[in-house]
């Protein structure tokens, strides 16, 4: 069984840093591309970044680039998201997805992001 | 960016009706590799997104078969023939052709 489990949000201060990781199971990890996704309070889906297989090709949305750093160890079946200088406007639920013939088939439970002083 | 576009925003319906989403795009969702990128996925209250069908027509696993996808380039639909109360939820639109992937706003489907 496929299974996606993220961790490590919270609330934390505008500037302030969070890393948020992704525990993946049930798959072959190591061979899969793998995405995160947010989603605003009340609001739709807006994707934040993706990473191929094997680390070496690298995306990410306009509004994160240089703050956000998305990263992988499949020695550990665990995806990683690096957020610095967080923003009010970064607040949302954070979704890991396993990417799947370009579609994201399986996703995680969520983590919740609060950045408010 | 592909901006994606959503009709109606709220659906209301009836149990045992059929409903209706469309969802149309920017710009064509055809891939170079001749492969059109358009999902549909449900997100439940509470829960998260769930796929639904991928490739504009396909249904992913577990799928019950009243959910059906169609269209071609820039105009899509999905289907659901006899609505169920287990169909309640927000209806997503995603496009996987071009990064950044985009998604529609939205479609409240609710009794």
């Amino acid at each position: 069984e496929v299974r996606l489990v993220e961790s490590g949000g919270g609330l934390v201060q505008p500037g302030g840093s969070l890393r948020l990781s992704c525990a993946a199971s049930g798959f072959d990890f190591s061979t899969t591309w793998m995405h995160w996704v947010r989603q605003a309070p009340g609001k739709g889906l807006l994707w934040v970044s993706r990473i191929t297989s094997d680390g070496s090709n690298i995306d990410y949305a306009d509004s994160v680039k240089g703050r956000f750093t998305i990263s992988r160890d499949n020695a550990k079946n665990t995806l990683y998201l690096q957020m610095n200088s967080l923003r009010a406007e970064d607040t949302a639920v954070y979704y890991c997805a396993r990417d799947w013939y370009h579609c994201k088939d399986y996703w995680g439970q969520g983590t919740l992001v609060t950045v408010s002083s | 960016d592909i901006v994606m576009t959503q009709t109606p925003l709220s659906l209301p319906v009836t149990l045992g009706q059929p409903a209706s989403i469309s969802c149309r795009s920017s710009q064509t969702l055809v891939h170079s590799d001749g492969n059109t990128y358009l999902s549909w996925l449900l997100q439940r209250p509470g829960q998260p997104p769930r796929l639904l069908i991928y490739k504009i027509s396909n249904r992913f696993s577990g799928v019950p078969a009243r959910f059906s996808g169609s269209g071609a380039g820039t105009d899509f639909t999905l289907e659901i023939s006899r609505v169920e109360a287990d169909d309640v939820g927000v209806y997503y639109c995603m496009q996987a052709t071009q990064l950044p992937h985009t998604f529609g706003q939205g479609t409240k489907l609710e009794i």
